[in-house]
């Protein structure tokens, strides 16, 4: 089976700062797709950025980036600048066909 | 685009009633998903319609759940008779499947949170 692992439960950054949130995965597949969702408050799942394996050039998406390494399936996500309304849940995603797998969060805050 | 819409956005009920959950897909995404999230099990994919057709229902957790999709627009989950640990925000995802590769993005509605005393 298919596993995605978010080794941090609680994650906190200073305002304007950088932070990392890692995430890995297991498949034996080759072509398959990574996401990461955030989660606020208002508990709506709100897509921030997707990889797709077969792709080897980093996704960004304005203060968003992965470091996506296929070979060590590893896929963190990087928030650079962090503004208060980053605070929220983020949660790494593997999806191949009808296969969709979510760990299980990182809680992020952003300290003013 | 109103992006995927639920119904109710809360529902409270007691155990051994019938609760139906709703939801409209993004008009032109022919595939549909059914989450429930809870704080024990996290997020889990109970069923997945392509095409209106369910193509895996094996997450759903047991003969108390059903899900139908009628149409292209329309889905609903239904849990008969519900019992407390039922309690979970639902939330419906649907996405356009791209010819020639594996998937597409998945968007998810704002999720319905049921309360079963």
């Amino acid at each position: 089976a298919q596993t995605v692992t978010q080794s941090q439960p609680e994650m906190s950054v200073q305002e304007a700062e950088t932070v990392t949130l890692s995430c890995t995965y297991d498949t034996s597949e080759s072509d398959y797709y990574l996401f990461w969702y955030k989660q606020p408050p208002s508990r709506q799942m709100i897509l921030v950025i997707r990889q797709e394996a077969y792709k080897q050039q980093n996704a960004t998406e304005n203060r968003f980036s992965v470091n996506f390494q296929k070979a060590a399936k590893s896929f963190s996500l990087k928030i650079s600048d962090s503004q208060l309304g980053d605070a929220a849940m983020y949660f790494c995603a593997y999806n191949r066909a009808r296969d969709m797998r979510f760990g299980a969060g990182t809680r992020l805050t952003v300290k003013p | 685009d109103a992006g995927v819409i639920q119904s109710p956005r809360h529902e409270v009920t007691e155990m051994g009633q019938e609760v139906t959950l709703r939801c409209k897909p993004i008009s032109g995404h022919n595939s549909l998903f059914w989450y429930r999230q809870t704080m024990m099990r996290g997020l889990e994919l109970l069923i997945y319609f392509n095409n209106n057709v369910p193509i895996d229902d094996s997450g759903m957790p047991e003969d108390r759940f059903s899900a139908k999709m009628p149409n292209a627009s329309f889905s609903t989950l239904k849990i008969q008779p519900s019992e407390p640990r039922d309690s979970a925000v639902y939330f419906c995802a649907s996405r356009t499947r791209t010819s020639g590769r594996s998937t597409d993005t998945q968007y998810f509605g704002p999720g319905t949170r049921l309360t079963v005393l």
